[in-house]
């Protein structure tokens, strides 16, 4: 299983770009990186999906580096709204792939 | 569509009682999961399947047993209740195709209280 390492929170004020880095030095070659979003007493949702290079939705962008073992989830403009934690889970979808979620991120936007 | 549904919501149990939760899926997803989630802490999981039939142990299984009798459900069952299983619990499930990467759909969660 690749493992995942988050730093545990982040500060960040309205307006600025939020930049989240996740380690996977032993992620596999058809590994996917998707990162959730979890606000509190709800269940997480997805927010991005990508395997290489730069991957941008309605909601966020994620650069992957050419080896891989990392990724960054970067947030334009982020909102009060946007406070919650962030989880970055690398895996594929077979059997023997249990989907472990590492810690998280917890990210505090301030106004 | 209502996408995962899990039933009770919120429960109180007491030490020694058993219960069980109950998760529904609408999306004919082939992968089912169970995890639990303790104040400020990330999501560990129970049991997880792969199909109808199938189980298999998670990262915490102790203390817990499921069942995968429908596609659609996957019922997580609590024999002998310990107050270290108050905790949230998700249930979510997912595509087995490669092709969809890993993408998860999560329930609201069921809050449980053991006193």
């Amino acid at each position: 299983l690749a493992k995942t390492t988050q730093p545990i929170s982040m500060d960040s004020y309205e307006g600025q770009e939020v930049n989240i880095t996740c380690s996977h030095n032993n992620i596999a070659t058809n590994d996917y990186i998707t990162w959730y979003q979890q606000f509190p007493s709800q269940g997480p949702r997805f927010i991005i999906q990508g395997y290489k290079t730069k991957v941008t939705n309605e909601v966020a962008s994620l650069f992957i580096p050419a080896d891989r073992k990392s990724s960054t989830l970067s947030l334009p403009r982020v909102s009060l709204s946007d406070t919650a934690v962030y989880y970055c889970l690398v895996g594929l979808n077979n059997a023997g792939n249990m989907l472990t979620f590492g810690g998280g991120t917890r990210l505090m936007v301030k106004p | 569509n209502a996408g995962v549904t899990q039933t009770p919501k919120f429960r109180v149990l007491k030490t020694g009682q058993s219960m069980t939760l109950l998760c529904a899926q609408d999306m004919n997803h082939e992968y089912m999961y169970w995890y639990r989630q303790d104040p400020g802490m990330g999501l560990r999981l129970i049991h997880y399947s792969v199909g109808e039939g199938t189980t298999a142990k998670g990262e915490v299984p102790d203390g817990y047993n499921v069942s995968r009798l429908k596609k659609q459900n996957f019922l997580l069952g609590l024999e002998s209740a310990a107050p270290s299983q108050t905790s949230v619990y998700f249930c979510a499930s997912s595509y087995s195709e490669r092709s969809s990467g890993n993408t998860i759909y999560f329930g609201e969660g069921s809050w449980l209280t053991v006193v």
